[in-house]
């Protein structure tokens, strides 16, 4: 598959929570990047970790990257109403293509 | 940021004609834009690498006949989907890197076309 998995594939929670969101991927990365996109429209980059990275912070976003197992993990904290979205990994592979590949997804609602 | 317009942003059509979508940088020089395609509550799937005065890279499975992509300037890329039928009806993103190499590593979104055939 040319995709990395991600879960939950859905997500639900109020306000105020916290959300996690889980990315795997298949081949070696130069870096990892998150992309956030509302409904029918286009993409929102978020933020890049690269592969000799391990965690990084950008205001409510703390991004993490485990190159040994190939993940990567997403956490927004203190949601609000206007986090609904649907939430993206893309790998950057190593083999330099410049191509990025995309997860499959989460949809997150946050709940007022 | 670095702005991607893409237009248009929706456009119905009838079986069998062609429809065009440009994707064009706005204050920045892109060297290679990339499209992909998006069925609803699905991922972006990459169909092809647009490089600036060469020939665009098809991923596999998807139909260079199919989806014409020309990209002859540093500022614009555009995807023509041939002779559409329903099944092409889909959700179609451009992107753009700023500049060349990995140095620019993050893309730059348009904001979509969402094409429907008739």
């Amino acid at each position: 598959s040319q995709q990395g998995e991600e879960d939950p594939q859905a997500l639900s929670i109020q306000e105020g929570e916290n959300a996690t969101m889980n990315c795997s991927y298949k081949t070696s990365i130069n870096n990892l990047q998150w992309y956030r996109q509302n409904s029918g429209r286009g993409l929102v980059h978020l933020i890049l970790i690269r592969s000799n990275e391990r965690e990084k912070h950008s205001g409510r976003l703390r991004v993490t990257l485990d190159t040994s197992k190939k993940s990567s993990s997403l956490l927004i904290t203190a949601s609000r109403a206007a986090d609904t979205a649907s939430y993206f990994c893309a790998t950057d592979s190593a083999s330099n293509t410049g191509k990025l590949i995309f997860g499959q997804g989460t949809t997150l609602q946050v709940k007022p | 940021g670095a702005v991607v317009s893409q237009h248009p942003s929706w456009v119905i059509c009838k079986s069998g004609t062609s429809v065009k979508i440009e994707c064009r940088s706005l204050d920045f020089q892109a060297t290679t834009m990339f499209w992909y395609r998006q069925f609803p509550k699905q991922s972006l799937m990459l169909m092809a690498t647009s490089n600036e005065g060469s020939k665009a890279t098809y991923e596999q499975g998807v139909e260079k006949d199919k989806f014409l992509i020309n990209h002859a300037s540093l500022t614009l890329s555009t995807l023509t989907v041939t002779s559409a039928h329903p099944e092409d009806s889909s959700f179609y993103i451009c992107s753009a890197r700023s500049g060349k190499g990995t140095k620019n590593e993050k893309l730059f979104f348009g904001s979509g076309t969402q094409l429907s055939v008739l």
